[in-house]
């Protein structure tokens, strides 16, 4: 069974551009979630999806961050127009629908690591 | 607001010796997540503790849970160089609907051989 998937791996772009982060993830997990790290601090949470609904959109730092999750499959997080403090590790996880035996537990991707120069 | 402190930040430790790990939290919760991540992977799911005396056992790692003390720990025994990694606990507060985890900042595990 193939795992969360994020592109890119790395992008490396200047201050003013835009980024665009895609997740793919687990076959059948209606809850898709972005984190981010920026160097040297903890990862926190951006935003979840339930299936194609922002259920929980708390995280995301300001208007410039969008997040997107077309037909409750892969989602997209858009950086525009970046800035240097977006530099960061951004993670994608995935997690099932509630149901018997839940745990809730999240299985997270490789993350899209950004550098704003 | 929820905080999750884990220490130490950084351990380096030999082979063959035991150390713990330590999570405590702010609020309450039931249920904690143990992670483990190596350089520019993704986040490895160890452990799912989610009652209070939960105690979960793989290999030469054991995490335990108790939520009265708001208290996690991950216990190393007989450290291999394999186990070299960074390790997160991650909690969810009681009152949140949905698994918005808090992390812990991370602890760096360095066995010398």
């Amino acid at each position: 069974e193939a795992g969360v998937t994020q592109f890119p791996s790395h992008s490396v772009i200047e201050k003013g551009q835009t980024v665009t982060l895609r997740c793919d993830p687990i076959s059948g997990h209606d809850n898709l979630y972005w984190y981010r790290r920026v160097m040297g601090k903890e990862i926190k949470f951006l935003l979840h999806f339930v299936k194609e609904s922002k259920q929980d959109e708390s995280g995301m730092p300001n208007n410039r961050f969008l997040a997107e999750r077309t037909g409750g499959t892969y989602s997209t997080l858009k950086v525009q127009p970046a800035e240097l403090e977006d530099s960061g590790v951004y993670f994608c996880a995935s997690s099932q629908p509630p149901s018997g035996g839940w745990t809730g537990e999240l299985f997270f991707g490789e993350g899209s690591r950004l550098t704003v120069l | 607001e929820l905080k999750v402190e884990q220490n130490p930040l950084f351990l380096s430790m030999q082979e063959g010796k035991n150390y713990t790990i330590y999570c405590n939290y702010s609020t309450t919760s039931d249920r904690l997540y143990w992670y483990r991540q190596d350089p520019g992977k993704s986040l490895e799911s160890l452990f799912v503790l989610l009652s209070n005396g939960a105690v979960k056992q793989e290999g030469r790692l054991m995490a335990s849970l108790d939520t009265k003390a708001r208290l996690s720990t991950l216990h190393i025994t007989a450290a291999v160089h394999d186990l070299s990694a960074t390790y997160f606990c991650a909690v969810v507060p009681l009152e949140v609907y949905g698994n918005k985890l808090v992390f812990g900042a991370g602890t760096i595990l360095r066995v010398k051989s």
